[in-house]
């Protein structure tokens, strides 16, 4: 069965700055892809990024990227230049067939 | 304007009551989810639809029935039988199951009193 892990449930970052979200995930599968979903106060669940595992060019929106590790099994999500609204909830998900979400990490954003 | 709402936003229940929470999508998606969400927890499988008058039992399907007679349109019915249902409830759409992006409508807050 597959699982999704976040090993950081609370992170803080002054506004401006970088900050990492860890994930990572165990599956036999080769092809699945792997999202980062943003869940702020109003609980929207908003899609963040996309990754498909076959591609070796890691995903970027903007100021969000990640660095994706198929053999480590490894995905995380940098936010550069932090802004007060990126203050959410942050979810990893894997998708192989059914969405399994990890359980959370909670970031704030300090002025 | 495309997307998926949910009604109502906030909904309080009578234990032994069944409730049904609305989610409607204008996407053009062929299946949609309804998931749940407890504090501190990520999101768990309830039921999903892949298509018109089929559902399929998610994770966590007892004490819940959906329905799927339209394909904009996806009602989550939680009956007297589930034992815990207070909780956040989000649904969701694609364009197929499988690997496709699952878009999330704004969530209803269930409370059983």
């Amino acid at each position: 069965a597959q699982t999704v892990t976040q090993s950081q449930p609370e992170m803080s970052v002054q506004e401006a700055e970088t900050v990492t979200l860890s994930c990572t995930y165990d599956t036999s599968e080769n092809n699945y892809y792997l999202f980062w979903y943003k869940q702020p106060p109003s609980r929207q669940m908003i899609l963040v990024i996309r990754q498909e595992a076959y591609k070796q060019q890691n995903a970027t929106e903007n100021r969000f990227s990640v660095n994706f590790q198929k053999a480590a099994k490894s995905f995380s999500l940098k936010i550069s230049d932090s802004q007060l609204g990126d203050t959410a909830m942050y979810f990893c998900a894997f998708q192989g067939g059914k969405l399994i979400f990890g359980q959370g990490t909670e970031l704030s954003v300090k002025p | 304007d495309g997307g998926i709402t949910q009604s109502p936003k906030y909904l309080f229940r009578k234990e032994g009551q069944n409730v049904t929470l609305s989610c409607e999508q204008n996407l053009n998606h062929d299946a949609m989810y309804w998931y749940r969400q407890d504090p501190g927890q990520g999101l768990r499988l309830i039921y999903y639809s892949q298509i018109v008058n089929d559902f399929q039992k998610g994770d966590i399907a007892e004490g819940y029935s959906v329905s799927r007679e339209k394909k904009e349109s996806f009602p989550l019915t939680v009956t007297s039988a589930q034992k815990n249902p207070t909780a956040f409830y989000l649904c969701a759409s694609s364009m197929g199951v499988g690997t496709d992006t699952q878009y999330f409508g704004p969530g209803t807050r269930l409370t059983v009193l």
